[in-house]
């Protein structure tokens, strides 16, 4: 059975502090692993990463992927307030022609004032 | 970004009634939608995916007779919960794929609270 672990699973922070979230994925299929930011409704994208070893960036945010060790880690730095929500780890793992998202249970990250 | 909207974004109803939720893509064609429950503090869970003009596959645990999903058009999608019951009460999302690129990203809509009392 396919499979995404997140951890941890919830983190509280200080404003500024620097924060690192996992990804650990089992799958049968891989083809690519997505970040994605969920505040009160539906996700929102993050990154995508396919390939081992090259990091993805967006202002403080950064992620990274390691195929061999099947684990992907995000990156806040100088966190804010704005930042707290519930990351999520998702792996594309097409079946049978579908292209089917496994989601991990996310991160619950709150950032103090 | 492509948009995908769904309506309502919130419903309440009584046990025992249907409930309808629609899932449009604004400004691209889904060939494919999927349908995703997501219970508190829960992960989202793929419920089902439907390709346009045919049935929708179910993942292993739902059951297609109490979630009906349509999937009409390429920018409708609609998921039925029938005979609705309070374990029912859930965050339900929807999203698009085109699949016009290698990557398929999946656009997801806004997400239907749905409560039955």
């Amino acid at each position: 059975e396919d499979k995404v672990v997140q951890s941890p699973l919830s983190l509280v922070v200080h404003e500024g502090d620097t924060v690192t979230l996992n990804c650990s994925y089992e799958v049968t299929n891989f083809r690519s692993l997505l970040w994605y930011k969920q505040e009160k409704k539906a996700p929102t994208f993050l990154f995508m990463l396919t390939s081992s070893g090259i990091e993805k960036k967006s202002g403080r945010l950064s992620s990274i992927l390691d195929k061999k060790e099947l684990f992907s880690i995000l990156n806040i730095t100088a966190t804010q307030t704005g930042d707290s929500a519930v990351y999520l780890c998702a792996v594309e793992a097409p079946q049978g022609g579908s292209e089917k998202l496994v989601f991990g249970k996310g991160t619950k990250l709150t950032v103090n004032p | 970004g492509a948009v995908v909207s769904q309506h309502p974004s919130r419903v309440i109803c009584k046990s025992g009634t249907s409930v309808k939720i629609e899932c449009r893509s604004l400004d691209f064609q889904a060939t494919t939608m999927f349908w995703y429950r997501q219970f508190p503090k829960q992960s989202l869970m793929l419920m089902a995916t439907s390709n346009e003009g045919s049935k929708a596959t179910y993942e292993q645990g739902v059951e297609k007779d109490k979630f009906l999903i349509n999937h009409a058009s390429l920018t409708l999608s609609t998921l039925t919960v029938t005979s609705a019951h309070p374990e029912d009460s859930s965050f339900y999302i929807c999203s698009g794929s085109s699949g016009a690129a290698s990557y398929n990203e999946q656009f997801f809509g806004p997400g239907t609270r749905l409560t039955v009392l």
